[in-house]
């Protein structure tokens, strides 16, 4: 069935350093792959998203892109920050319009 | 995120127990959705509802009960709790099912000992 991994599983970085948290996903008909960031104790909270007829999309320091054609996408968040800390979570919808899978989650740290 | 909210937020019950786990939501989303999340397995779907009376299972449905009368609530019931269904808990809606993103409440700790 519909597999989405999600690596790495712990990412730690200096303040001011960028990150990079990857996914592939096994449906080739997925079309829509958003990122939540989940803190301590909180809920998971959408921060980003791209459908399938978008490469990259930008928010401020964070961007997202996808490679329809090998399946995967990426998070990246630039000038990375103390409150940037938290866990990341990338999912994608089950064939064109079915639930979202997520990912098992990326724990990343931010060390000032 | 007031608009989708759980209760109680921390639960402690015996095996055995029947237990309920409410979710409200105020923006009359079609789609519902209940998650437990654990250490190492992510969040992982456990049922779903795309309107009233319309439930469906998730990845892993055993040992839960939904409804979904009111377009509104959509209560969680774990029929005779076990161990293993210690968990968070996490209600979420949506206008669709892959379309667009989900909106998580906030959760529900449940130990079951």
């Amino acid at each position: 069935g519909e597999n989405v991994e999600q690596h790495p599983s712990t990412l730690s970085v200096q303040e001011g350093d960028s990150a990079v948290i990857k996914c592939t996903y096994s449906d080739s008909a997925s079309n829509y792959f958003p990122w939540y960031k989940q803190e301590l104790g909180k809920r998971p909270q959408l921060i980003i998203d791209i459908r399938s007829n978008v490469g990259e999309k930008k928010d401020q320091r964070i961007a997202v892109t996808l490679n329809k054609t090998a399946k995967h996408f990426s998070l990246h968040i630039t000038e990375t920050q103390p409150e940037d800390s938290a866990v990341y979570f990338c999912a994608a919808s089950r064939g064109s319009q079915g639930n979202l899978i997520f990912g098992k989650g990326t724990k990343l740290s931010v060390k000032p | 995120d007031a608009g989708i909210t759980q209760s109680p937020r921390y639960k402690i019950t015996e095996t055995g127990r029947q237990v309920t786990l409410m979710c409200h939501q105020t923006w009359s989303h079609s789609y519902m959705f209940w998650y437990r999340q654990d250490l190492g397995h992510g969040l992982r779907l456990i049922y779903y509802s795309a309107a009233a009376d319309i439930t469906d299972k998730g990845e892993v449905p055993d040992g839960y009960v939904v409804s979904r009368s009111k377009t509104e609530n959509f209560p969680l019931t774990l029929e005779s709790a076990t161990r293993s269904q210690t968990s968070v808990y996490f209600c979420a809606s949506s206008e669709s099912r892959g379309l667009e993103g989900y909106t998580f409440g906030s959760g529900t700790r449940l130990t079951v000992v």
